[in-house]
């Protein structure tokens, strides 16, 4: 069974800390996708890759980067969490804008 | 800039009822068009996908419609059961945005039993 594993599931940190979200595919996707899902606000797009070593900012990039060093892995960084970055984190891989598959998220806590 | 706008928010319904759920698009020009489902607390499941060429797609007791020209879809979920309660996303592709998707916010489903 195709699978694109997030390595938390919950997560707690504190102001001001970096924080790495880790998200590995198995299906030799080109495309990953990290998403940030809020009520009210619904999915909104952080970063994408289309390639290894490559990335483009999606609707809401401010505070966060990313890296692709491998096909099947693509991180989310935080380089100093915030409160407002309080959120449930969820990573995706497709296919040519086929076949998409989620992660089961990472809530993520800034306290 | 596309916008999707999922109607209702909220539904809830006695089970074995026959159900829809609306979809609408601001940007027609859509390389596809795909539903989701979240349970509380998990990720997505992808349960169809309708390419702009299509009109519809089917899997067992599901069924999603696609008129792209007025910018609508429909999923339409045969004899409700309390299983299928969880929230509903519609999701677009647009043509010149690469693989992206952008989200509707939702239809949060209840089943009774």
């Amino acid at each position: 069974d195709v699978k694109v594993t997030q390595s938390s599931r919950y997560l707690v940190k504190r102001t001001g800390e970096k924080v790495f979200l880790e998200c590995v595919q198995d299906m030799d996707h080109e495309n990953m996708f990290w998403y940030r899902q809020d009520p009210g606000l619904g999915l909104r797009l952080i970063y994408f890759s289309y390639d290894v070593k490559m990335k483009e900012k999606g609707d809401i990039p401010e505070g966060y980067s990313v890296s692709r060093e491998k096909k099947e892995r693509f991180s989310l960084i935080l380089e100093s969490a915030s409160t407002n970055q309080t959120s449930m984190y969820l990573c995706a891989s497709s296919w040519d804008g086929y076949g998409y598959t989620f992660g089961s998220g990472t809530r993520l806590t800034v306290v | 800039k596309q916008e999707v706008t999922q109607i209702p928010a909220a539904l809830s319904v006695p089970e074995g009822e026959n159900l829809v759920l609306n979809c609408s698009f601001t940007d027609s020009a859509i390389y596809n068009l795909q539903w989701f489902r979240q349970d509380p607390g998990k990720g997505l499941t992808s349960l169809l996908l309708i390419q702009s060429s299509q009109r519809e797609q089917t899997s067992g007791r599901l069924n999603a419609s696609l008129d792209k020209s007025s910018g609508r879809s429909t999923l339409y979920i045969a004899a409700s059961q309390p299983g299928d309660s969880a929230t509903y996303l519609c999701a677009v592709v647009k043509e010149t945005s690469g693989s992206r998707l952008t989200f509707g916010e939702g239809t949060q489903l209840t089943v009774n039993p």
